[in-house]
């Protein structure tokens, strides 16, 4: 069955630094790939998307992610972290011509240092 | 870009009591959504899968009887927890669909739902 994994379950990182979450597919076929973001109580915002081509994807609040295939990996990446971006994360995928259900990796909570 | 309004943000209610949750697409007409249950410091598990005109698709372990989802239009689907009990407490999220598969999906802000 298709999974996405999430291997971090909390990072700490300082404003300024910058930061990158992984993110893992295990199923053979491409699928669609998602990065979101929820704040505390809150529902979950889009930040970015891949369906194909360009693997490296530019997302909303200067967010970007690559795909790569020969690692089935995902990851979600930015240079330069604010305090305002302390939120949960979390990595979703559609597998191809498998349906419309989004399946959620376990989430990442991001802290940051001041 | 595409909105979807839930409502209520939070709820309180007693015990046996029934609560109904409204997913509504402001902006674009959603033929599929998603209604989805997180626990705290949890990930989003998928209850079901609601299709205007039909019945939801529930995942395996969801009791139909007790989330009762309706979809009578292209721009609302309502959640209902009937004889709701102190562990069906959680945080419901639901999710639009617009146009084709893997594209375009919107989430509400979620429901908060406390049973004492």
């Amino acid at each position: 069955a298709q999974s996405v994994t999430q291997p971090d379950i909390h990072i700490t990182v300082s404003e300024g630094a910058s930061l990158e979450l992984r993110c893992n597919y295990s199923y053979g076929a491409t699928p669609y790939l998602f990065w979101y973001v929820q704040s505390p109580g809150q529902g979950l915002q889009l930040l970015l998307k891949y369906f194909s081509g360009d693997t490296l994807v530019q997302g909303i609040k200067g967010f970007e992610a690559e795909f790569k295939r020969s690692q089935s990996s995902f990851n979600l990446r930015k240079p330069s972290v604010h305090w305002s971006d302390a939120a949960e994360y979390f990595c979703a995928s559609i597998l191809t011509g498998g349906g419309n259900k989004l399946t959620f990796g376990t989430g990442t909570q991001l802290k940051v240092e001041l | 870009g595409a909105v979807v309004s839930q409502h209520p943000s939070w709820v309180i209610c007693k015990s046996g009591t029934s609560v109904k949750i409204e997913c509504r697409s402001l902006d674009f007409q959603a033929t599929t959504m998603f209604w989805y249950r997180q626990f705290p410091k949890q990930s989003l598990m998928l209850m079901a899968t609601s299709n205007e005109g039909s019945k939801a698709t529930y995942e395996q372990g969801v009791e139909k009887d007790k989330f009762l989802i309706n979809h009578a239009s292209l721009t609302l689907s309502t959640l209902t927890v009937t004889s709701a009990h102190p562990e069906d407490s959680s945080f419901y999220i639901c999710s639009a669909r617009e146009g084709q598969a893997g594209g375009g999906y919107t989430f509400g802000s979620g429901t908060r739902l406390t049973v004492v």
